[in-house]
């Protein structure tokens, strides 16, 4: 089955610094998209991307949808403490598979 | 406007019980999705329906497990017969149209005892 290759598996860093993730597959994808979890919560969707090359900013989020249709990264800048919580990249094909292919997610924990 | 409804949020059932899991999607989406979660996992695609229709169901268990969205109500995902393995966070989502754009509900966390 088709998989997403979601990295760094977790990042601890200060307050204040940025942050970047990314996500890869073997496979083309006709959507990126990117979520964040918190505990005891469902995703919640950040930022959807459409086009290869795309790169589309929501507030202090910034993403990126590759040129080859495999990969995607995110970037936070300024982190602050609300900024923590696992992220997960996922993948649309459409064409008749309908579901989401999540990546295993990005713990962020931020140390003041 | 009400998000992606879904309850119970947390069910405990013994093996062999079944377990009945609701989702009312947002209003105005007509379309439904149901992933599993496990532990340190990402989501992983079950099934997806429309009103009265079960369009996508390549991510469902062949034995035990159905899902329904019935023209009025909310769609039901059923496990059967729940085994240990079951235990997970299932989640709903909905979107207006047949696209990527999904919206998740807050998750139902089942526990097989």
């Amino acid at each position: 089955g088709q998989q997403l290759n979601q990295s760094p598996q977790s990042m601890f860093i200060q307050e204040g610094e940025d942050v970047s993730m990314n996500c890869t597959s073997s496979s083309i994808f006709n959507t990126w998209l990117w979520y964040k979890q918190e505990p005891g919560e469902g995703p919640v969707l950040l930022i959807a991307l459409y086009k290869a090359g795309e790169l589309t900013s929501n507030g202090r989020l910034t993403a990126q949808f590759g040129i080859t249709r495999k990969d995607s990264f995110l970037n936070i800048s300024a982190s602050i403490p609300s900024d923590v919580g696992i992220y997960f990249c996922a993948a649309y094909s459409g064409g008749g598979a309908d579901g989401l292919t999540f990546g295993k997610g990005t713990h962020l924990i931020i140390q003041p | 406007n009400a998000g992606v409804m879904q309850n119970p949020r947390h069910l405990v059932r013994r093996r062999g019980q079944e377990a009945r899991l609701r989702c009312s999607p947002m209003k105005g989406h007509s379309h439904v999705y149901w992933y599993r979660q496990l532990p340190e996992e990402g989501l992983k695609f079950m099934v997806y329906l429309q009103k009265e229709n079960i369009i996508d169901e390549s991510g469902m268990p062949k034995e035990r497990f159905s899902a329904e969205f019935p023209k009025e109500g909310p769609s039901i995902l059923r496990i059967q017969q729940v085994v240990r393995g079951d235990s997970a966070a299932y989640f709903c989502a909905s979107s207006p149209q047949r696209e990527a754009e999904q919206f998740f509900g807050p998750g139902t966390r089942l526990t097989v005892l």
